[in-house]
């Protein structure tokens, strides 16, 4: 079945490390989305990418960096710069409107990752 | 800019009463309108969706209707159950004129807990 996997599905690090969390997915999407998700705030957007080898800053890029050398694959590295990292991560993907007119902008998640910073 | 409101919870009920959750956006351009639901410890699934005014989106005993006149989009059920318990995000999207990506844009959830 076609889906978007996410993991580890909880993390755990010690201050001062960076971590690395894996988005893959196999539905053919070229864009793909990392969003920030903390109690009572809804989920907010971090990076996104619209092809290979290209991303975008979302709202809030600061102490994260992406990557993505292929389609598939759109991994999170949550650097030691990232003041309050201890959140629960959303990766999500959809196809791009000019190659699929169809598309109606719906996100299509992975079912997350908890990171907790000790 | 785009913007979505929604009430805040948590809303609680009690198995088949009446669940109303209201949703107003704020759009350029035409926007499609979405519901997605989140389990405990899961991501977001797409629960239901309106492309257009007038519009009704429905699944799982769950509607909404695309209100334009009224920019709103409020998620009604006749009857809960405890296992809708969840949170429910109101979101839209509009696509831009380029044919680039979507940068959907969400409100900030409501919780829905049902009690037997």
């Amino acid at each position: 079945d076609g889906g978007i996997t996410q993991s580890p599905k909880y993390l755990f690090r010690k201050e001062g490390q960076n971590v690395t969390l894996s988005c893959e997915q196999n539905l053919n999407h070229d864009a793909m989305y990392w969003y920030r998700q903390d109690p009572g705030q809804g989920l907010r957007l971090i990076y996104y990418s619209q092809i290979v080898n290209d991303f975008q800053k979302g709202d809030i890029a600061e102490g994260y960096s992406v990557s993505r050398e292929k389609k598939e694959s759109f991994p999170l590295t949550v650097t030691s710069a990232q003041k309050n990292p201890t959140a629960f991560y959303l990766c999500a993907s959809t196809p791009l409107r000019a190659l699929n007119p169809r598309n109606t902008g719906e996100l299509f998640f992975g079912e997350g990752s908890r990171l907790t910073v000790l | 800019g785009n913007s979505v409101t929604q009430m805040e919870g948590p809303v609680t009920l009690s198995e088949e009463a009446f669940l109303t959750i209201n949703c107003t956006y704020t759009a350029t351009g035409y926007p499609s309108l979405f519901w997605y639901v989140q389990y405990p410890g899961e991501g977001l699934q797409l629960l239901l969706k309106a492309t257009k005014a007038d519009d009704k989106g429905s699944n799982k005993g769950f509607e909404a209707t695309y209100r334009k006149e009224t920019t709103s989009f409020h998620l009604e059920k006749g009857s809960v159950q405890v296992s809708d318990s969840a949170v429910y995000f109101c979101a839209l999207s509009v696509g831009r004129a380029s044919g680039g990506s979507y940068i959907p844009t969400f409100g900030r959830g409501t919780s829905l807990i049902v009690h037997p």
